[in-house]
């Protein structure tokens, strides 16, 4: 099975300040990457899907790229909406697809 | 607007059964794949099972295989999980997922694993 790991665990940021998340494969995924988003109490949201490609509705200052092993996602200017637990996962062939262990995006 | 809703959570016994119940709404239902994905209290995100459009192929994760079945009934919009020997660690809520893959009515299907649309989950708490 894929492995997928993601630093840091938790990052402590302002509104304003720029974030990114790291997100690693243990194995070679080539773009087979998506990212989300969860609140407490809600169900995940899809934010980027193919490594890089924003879904629709998904605000601008997110962003992410890579390919192969390494991803990152980037929040340009955080807002206080965006202070959630992000998380990747490997849609790469056949199953199971795994995710990252999540990253806390706290004040 | 696409929905979808669980449903058949709660309280079993180890070794019991459950199944639960995702009701599709806003979209049509007969042409994509739908997922199952599980979250254990405090914990990330464990992908369960899949179904293909047309409930022709089922793929399952290690721990779900021979324990857990995954069905749809395309004239109710409802896919459901048939969870049986249940154990303490399957405690969770259990999401049904949209896969971003339609089929586009020629050619083979091979779901995406994108998941484009979440239900809110159900709670199934396994517990003497």
């Amino acid at each position: 099975d894929i492995q997928m790991t993601q630093s840091p665990s938790s990052v402590s940021a302002s509104v304003g300040d720029r974030v990114t998340i790291t997100c690693r494969a243990s194995q070679g995924i080539n773009d087979w990457l998506v990212w989300y988003q969860q609140k407490p109490g809600e169900a995940p949201k899809l934010l980027i899907y193919s490594a890089s490609t924003l879904q629709s509705g998904v605000p601008s200052r997110f962003s992410a790229s890579g390919s192969g092993t390494d991803f990152t996602l980037t929040i340009s200017s955080l807002q206080p909406d965006d202070f959630a637990t992000y998380y990747c996962q490997h849609a790469n062939g056949f199953p199971p697809w795994t995710f990252g262990q999540g990253t806390r995006v706290e004040i | 607007q696409v929905q979808l809703v669980e449903s058949g959570g709660g309280v079993v016994q180890p070794g019991k059964s459950l199944r639960l119940s995702c009701a599709a709404s806003g979209f049509t239902f007969s042409i994509y794949g739908i997922h199952w994905v599980r979250q254990a209290p405090g914990k990330g995100l464990e992908w369960v099972a899949v179904i293909w459009y047309d409930g022709s192929k089922e793929k399952y994760a290690a721990f779900a295989k021979d324990r857990f079945t995954i069905s749809r009934d395309n004239s109710k919009d409802t896919v459901f999980l048939q969870m049986s020997g249940l154990r303490d660690e399957d405690t969770a809520v259990y999401y049904c997922a949209r896969d971003r893959r339609q089929y586009s009515g020629s050619g083979p299907y091979y779901p995406v694993a994108i998941f484009d649309y979440w239900g809110q989950g159900t709670l199934v708490t396994v517990s003497s």
